[in-house]
């Protein structure tokens, strides 16, 4: 079993609608980091989280330390949001630890 | 700034070929990463730095090597290239709560 698990794997989804992305790990973490992998291959961070909530834009990203699971939420979604969404845990030691990333469709 | 930078952008080997793969930062970050990326698995960590002149082993040492002479600059080799090592690799410097990563490195060994 991988340490880090998300879900769905792939989501395809209508412009504007309400996005969820799930990531659970099954290690203590001292951070859990939420990135961004667009279609040409770059790699973008957009949240790195201990605790509660932050919000950037029409992301919000949450962290559930007790039940470890942290969430992506993407408002008025866009085509050009249309990504490899990436949550990956620090365990230390500033080591990263990835899931397998969900491909996200938008389509207009 | 140029961030992160890898050179070359694409190349292909023959099995038991060696080559250097250039990763250059100019953010003065202490901590430098290298990643490989294969379908249908998450980012692997392959070698890291905690800074100038410091290297240690990640998730998937096998088959590579490291130096990091210099604080801007990481460079992964591999000494005798397998075809297992096809993939694509990101080299990444970290600053407290965000990671920067270079546009990747597609290898293919054939």
């Amino acid at each position: 079993k991988n340490e880090v698990e998300q879900s769905p794997q792939n989501l395809t989804a209508q412009e504007g609608e309400f996005i969820t992305i799930n990531c659970s790990y099954s290690v203590g973490i001292s951070a859990l980091h939420w990135l961004q992998q667009h279609p040409g291959g770059g790699i973008v961070s957009l949240f790195m989280l201990s605790s509660g909530k932050k919000k950037h834009g029409r992301l919000i990203a949450t962290i559930n330390i007790q039940e470890k699971h942290s969430s992506l939420h993407i408002t008025a979604s866009h085509p050009r949001d249309s990504a490899v969404y990436i949550c990956a845990v620090d365990r230390g030691a500033q080591k990263l630890v990835f899931g397998q990333g969900t491909r996200l469709t938008i389509n207009p | 700034n140029a961030g992160v930078t890898q050179t070359p952008k694409f190349r292909v080997l023959k099995t038991g070929q060696s080559m250097t793969l250039l990763c250059a930062q100019d953010m003065n970050h202490e901590y430098m990463y290298w990643y490989r990326q294969d379908p249908g698995m998450g980012l692997r960590l392959i070698h890291y730095s905690v800074g100038e002149g410091t290297t240690a082993k990640g998730e998937v040492p096998d088959g590579y090597n490291v130096s990091r002479l210099k604080k801007q600059n990481f460079l992964l080799g591999l000494e005798s290239a397998a075809p297992s090592q096809t993939s694509v690799y990101f080299c990444a410097s970290r600053e407290w709560d965000e990671q920067f990563f270079g546009p990747g490195t597609r290898l293919t060994v054939l």
